[in-house]
């Protein structure tokens, strides 16, 4: 069965930073490309980023609302994903969700439950 | 960045109705269009891919239809579990942007 479990949300300041954990089982992780999706509280969905496999050589792809503060890692010798979230903004108050690509370019197929993120001070 | 834009926003339907929502792209994206179901708390739920492939255990009842800017999700018989928001999401380039939700309600 292919699971998805995300952890390390929270209450963060203004400024502060913040790294999320996408723990997968079920797969092989390694074969696939990796994302992270967000949702504000009562928005809809944002895709934010794209960590390829090591096929790809592990590029990774941003959001612009997101390029330069948030970083998409993996290890895929623990079987996890990773986003590091720096000079965080109150508008980056979401549940973050990591997704799994099935193949090349395609849109996410299994998703984790989400980890609720709050910016404030 | 493309543009997704979906229609309605929200509708009211009633169990058994036949439903349509609409998705128009910025700039055509070819087939490269997914749907996703959400419920309240939940995380998304993918339906079809590529426009009108349904996802393995999808019910029928689901239907996409379109390519290039205009594309359509149908759901043939509405069901008390399909009241939820939809989202379509064009993966043509990135960033991979998602529509602003269709939420189904019942009338």
């Amino acid at each position: 069965e292919v699971q998805l479990v995300e952890s390390g949300g929270g209450l963060v300041q203004p400024g502060g930073s913040l790294r999320l954990s996408c723990a997968v089982s079920g797969f092989t992780f390694s074969d696939h490309h990796m994302d992270w999706v967000r949702q504000a509280p009562g928005k809809g969905l944002e895709w934010i980023a794209r960590s390829r496999n090591k096929t790809k050589t592990y590029t990774t792809e941003y959001a612009a609302s997101v390029k330069g503060r948030f970083t998409i890692s993996r290890d895929d010798s623990k079987n996890s994903l990773y986003l590091q979230m720096n000079n965080l903004k109150t508008e980056d108050t979401a549940v973050y969700y990591c997704c799994r690509s099935p193949a090349g370019t395609s849109p996410c197929d299994y998703w984790g439950q989400g980890a609720l993120v709050i910016v404030s001070s | 960045d493309i543009q997704m834009t979906q229609s309605p926003s929200s509708l009211s339907a009633s169990v058994g109705d036949r439903v349509t929502i609409t998705c128009r792209a910025s700039q055509g994206i070819s087939n490269s269009l997914a749907w996703f179901q959400q419920k309240p708390g939940k995380a998304p739920k993918s339906l079809i891919t590529a426009a009108s492939s349904l996802q393995t255990g999808v019910p029928s009842k689901f239907s996409g239809s379109g390519s290039g800017t205009e594309f359509t999700l149908t759901i043939s018989s509405l069901q008390p579990e399909d009241f939820a928001t939809y989202y379509c999401q064009q993966y043509k380039s990135y960033p991979f942007t998602f529509g602003g939700g269709t939420k189904v309600e019942i009338k």
